[in-house]
């Protein structure tokens, strides 16, 4: 079974904060993506990485960075968070084309 | 360009009922990939089939079945006999050989099954 896990369930942070949010997959997988999901809004993709080291934007990238030094894991991080960034963060990692994701970060900013 | 529509917001129904969720997409990809991925509240997306542009068999699983018809372009997912652990939103997804990378999702179904 594909595993891929989150840092944190729930996490609260304060405006301005840097974010970290980690993700962990065990397939050996290529491609990894992080996406937030907003009520009505449905699933916004913010990068996705299809190696080490390499990275590309999403729909919503702004705010938001990323980084792939190992192939199991990618980082999503918040430069200075904000009030509008309150969301579910989804991590997935992709196999032949489906994705597998991990249970989820929920963040607040306060 | 490629899109997903799924029509219905929220559907309510009871238990034991059959229920039929829409999808209804949108490519100009000869090759093309379409997914059903279940939300239950705990949060995980959980992913639950796959079918690619060539086949247009319908797939059963146990109590859930997919009726893919190109003629159409619907993917639609029927739930029979409903369970309240059926309970969730549904996610039906498109991804075109051409663009491959990225994932075009629907904005989701929200299923309550009432006891």
């Amino acid at each position: 079974d594909v595993k891929v896990t989150q840092s944190s369930r729930y996490l609260v942070k304060r405006t301005g904060e840097k974010v970290f949010l980690e993700c962990v997959q065990d397939m050996d997988h290529e491609n990894m993506f992080w996406y937030r999901q907003d009520p009505g809004l449905g699933l916004r993709l913010i990068y996705f990485s299809y190696d080490v080291k390499m990275k590309e934007k999403g729909d919503i990238p702004e705010g938001y960075s990323v980084s792939r030094e190992k192939k199991e894991r990618f980082s999503l991080i918040l430069e200075s968070a904000s009030t509008n960034q309150t969301s579910m963060y989804l991590c997935a990692s992709r196999g032949s084309y489906e994705q597998y994701f991990g249970p989820g970060t929920r963040l607040t900013v306060t | 360009a490629q899109k997903v529509t799924q029509a219905q917001t929220e559907i309510s129904v009871v238990e034991k009922e059959d229920v039929t969720l829409d999808c209804v997409y949108e490519t100009r990809d000869t090759t093309y990939y379409l997914f059903w991925y279940k939300q239950p509240p705990s949060g995980e997306l959980v992913f639950l089939i796959r079918r690619n542009s060539f086949d247009e068999q319908n797939e059963i699983s146990g109590r859930y079945s997919w009726n893919f018809q190109k003629s159409t372009s619907s993917f639609n997912f029927t739930i029979t006999a409903s369970q309240v652990v059926d309970s969730a939103v549904y996610f039906c997804a498109l991804i075109g050989a051409g663009n491959n990378r990225k994932l075009i999702w629907g904005l989701g179904t929200s299923l309550a099954v009432n006891p």
